[in-house]
This record gives C-alpha cells, sequence and structure tokens, in this order.
C-alpha cells in the first residue's frame, strides 16, 4: 500500500493557461474524491467517482473544470483558462466505503 | 441536506491538559461522522470515525469522540495533550453512502509547554 500520490505537488501558471492535475490512488479503491482548500479553510467537495462513473459534482466545478477517471483507475482535475481564484490545494481522497485516504495535495498557484 | 460546525476556530491548551474540540452536525438522516487532522505541510489523517455502531469511538494517539444525537454533536477530546498533536483539525459529515463529505471550517489546536 503505498498510499494516494499527486503529481504534482506544486504548479505555478499564469492566468488564462490550461493546467492537469493527476491522482494516482489506493490500487483497491473504487471511489475516489476531489477537493478544493484555500487557506484557512476546510477543503470543499468537487467531485466523486465509483470506478470511472463521475457520480456527483459540485455547483463549485464550473465548466471550466473536468474530471476524468479513465478505466476507473487513476484520475485527472484539468482546470481551463486558469483564474487567479483557482489558486488553492487540489486534494484527492480515495475509499473502499467510508474511510478516505488523502494524497498530499497539488498547490495551484495562479499568478 | 447535511452540515457541520466546529464551534472553536482556535484552541489553546497546555501540555498536559485535556482537549476539547467541539463540532455540531445538521443531517435529515443517520449520518456518518469522522474527524480528521492536518499537520503542517502533511495530508490530512484520519482519527476517527462514527458510521452508527458505538457511540464513543476510539481512535488513534489517544483521541475519542461520542455521538450524541439528541444533541447533534461528535465532539473530540483527548485527556492529556502532547506538543505533537498541535495541528488543524476538522470534523466532517457523510451521507449514508460515504459518497458527499462535508468539511467543517476546522479547529487550530494551539499546545503550550
Amino acid at each position: 500500500d503505498t498510499g494516494v500520490s499527486q503529481d504534482p505537488r506544486h504548479k505555478i501558471t499564469k492566468r488564462g493557461q490550461n493546467v492537469t492535475f493527476r491522482c494516482d490512488p489506493i490500487s483497491e479503491h473504487n471511489r475516489l474524491y476531489w477537493y478544493r482548500q484555500t487557506l484557512g479553510q476546510g477543503p470543499e467537495f468537487l467531485t466523486y467517482f465509483q470506478n470511472e462513473a463521475q457520480l456527483e459534482k459540485s455547483r463549485l466545478l464550473s465548466d471550466r473544470f473536468s474530471a476524468e477517471r479513465p478505466k476507473g483507475s487513476f484520475s485527472t482535475l484539468e482546470i481551463q483558462r486558469t483564474e487567479q481564484g483557482d489558486s488553492a490545494m487540489y486534494l484527492c481522497a480515495s475509499s473502499l466505503y467510508y474511510e478516505q485516504y488523502f494524497g498530499p495535495g497539488t498547490r495551484l498557484t495562479v499568478t | 441536506a447535511q452540515s457541520v460546525t466546529q464551534l472553536d476556530s482556535h484552541v489553546s491548551v497546555s501540555e498536559g491538559t485535556p482537549v476539547l474540540l467541539r463540532c455540531n452536525y445538521s443531517s435529515s438522516y443517520s449520518p456518518s461522522l469522522f474527524w480528521y487532522v492536518q499537520h503542517p505541510n502533511k495530508g490530512l489523517q484520519l482519527l476517527l470515525k462514527y458510521t452508527s455502531a458505538a457511540t464513543l469511538v476510539k481512535g488513534i494517539n489517544g483521541f475519542e469522540a461520542e455521538f450524541k444525537k439528541s444533541e447533534t454533536s461528535f465532539h473530540l477530546t483527548k485527556p492529556s495533550a502532547h506538543m505533537s498533536d498541535a495541528a488543524e483539525y476538522f470534523c466532517v459529515v457523510s451521507d449514508q453512502g460515504g459518497f458527499k463529505t462535508i468539511f467543517g471550517a476546522g479547529t487550530r489546536l494551539f499546545v503550550k509547554a
């Protein structure tokens, strides 16, 4: 069990650019979650996958955001035309049932 | 609809004294409840969980929490604080399927020597 991994750990991008983050869950976990955390706040739910199916999306996930989980393994979160307000820590978690195991996060800075 | 409220944004205790971090929840059905801890520059770690079994839940590092349905509370306690407990703590409510998860705003715990 190598835990949940995320790549990259840090990303600095200019406003208007597209960015993509990757999450590799714990191998036997069929559920995968994306969250966004800003300074001084708790993580906010963005979206959730069971296997390859995206079952729920938060209203926080604007049209500029898209997430995929091909073949029910790793997942990617893409942000198009980044804005300064997108600067945050993006967290991925995976689970079999209730207990979610979190990755270290990808810190995005939009300049 | 679900929500969770952490009643204190900051709590400061002396090493060796008890810790109490307060959490109230709102849920239209029997929730699953969790406490997570986040140390600086580290990932979120599960401390303990309540999923409709025993109402007093024991977790790691000497922490425990009691589910009180009548008070809609799930307060986190520890008999004796250690310097290494200084961190951000999050109370979390989840629906019965464990899908939709809502985090509280967090309580930062300071431990004084």
